[in-house]
């Protein structure tokens, strides 16, 4: 089974701190997504990335980065947390270009 | 603009119930259409349509995907309370043609 990993269920930060939030599959899929979740808003993309080193903007990039240093990991950074990024964080990684996407089991983030 | 929209963006029913979730998509070299389940974790996937007319079926889920129109359907027979959850499509949009962007969900509610 392919196992998508976060590394935090919840988090609690305070306004202007740096966040780090991690993911690791261990399928070697090539593609690796981050999403935020808010009510009425579904799943919005933030970045992707489909090789390692490589990276494209999403939907909503404002307020983040990310890093893919290997295959198996991506990283979601906020570089100065804000309230308005409260919010569940779904990872997910995908085989190939228009395969199925698997997702962790996403990080509630509160910023206070 | 590459996008997808579903329709309700809520729906409670009674268990016993049949229901049809709807999944329009205006996508530039279209390639497939994906469903998710999402109760109150991560998504899970449950199709990936990409023929037009042929039905893929899992238990009571049924989902066909019409090329013509632009649209997907999932039906749901004989519904019991363990189907509340939220009902996410998703479509690779092109472009750089990795990005998985979902549409805003349809909540199912079924009551006892």
């Amino acid at each position: 089974d392919v196992k998508v990993t976060q590394s935090s269920r919840y988090l609690v930060k305070r306004t202007g701190e740096k966040v780090f939030l991690e993911c690791v599959q261990d399928m070697d899929h090539e593609n690796m997504f981050w999403y935020r979740q808010d009510p009425g808003l579904g799943l919005r993309l933030i970045y992707f990335s489909y090789d390692v080193k490589m990276k494209e903007k999403g939907d909503i990039p404002e307020g983040y980065s990310v890093s893919r240093e290997k295959k198996e990991r991506f990283s979601l950074i906020l570089e100065s947390a804000s309230t308005n990024q409260t919010s569940m964080y779904l990872c997910a990684s995908s085989l190939g270009r228009y395969t199925e996407a698997f997702f962790g089991q996403g990080t509630r983030l509160t910023v206070v | 603009e590459d996008k997808v929209v579903q329709s309700p963006l809520s729906l409670v029913v009674h268990e016993g119930d049949t229901v049809t979730l709807n999944c329009s998509y205006e996508v530039t070299n279209f390639r497939s259409l994906l469903w998710y389940k999402q109760e109150k974790k991560a998504p899970t996937f449950l199709f990936m349509l990409t023929s037009s007319g042929i039905e893929k079926k899992s238990g009571r889920l049924s989902s066909i995907l019409d090329k013509k129109e632009l649209f997907s359907i999932l039906n749901i027979t004989a519904t019991q309370t363990g189907d509340s959850a939220v009902y996410l499509c998703a479509a690779p949009f092109s472009g750089s043609a990795r990005q998985l962007t979902f549409g805003s969900g349809t909540q199912l509610t079924v009551l006892p």
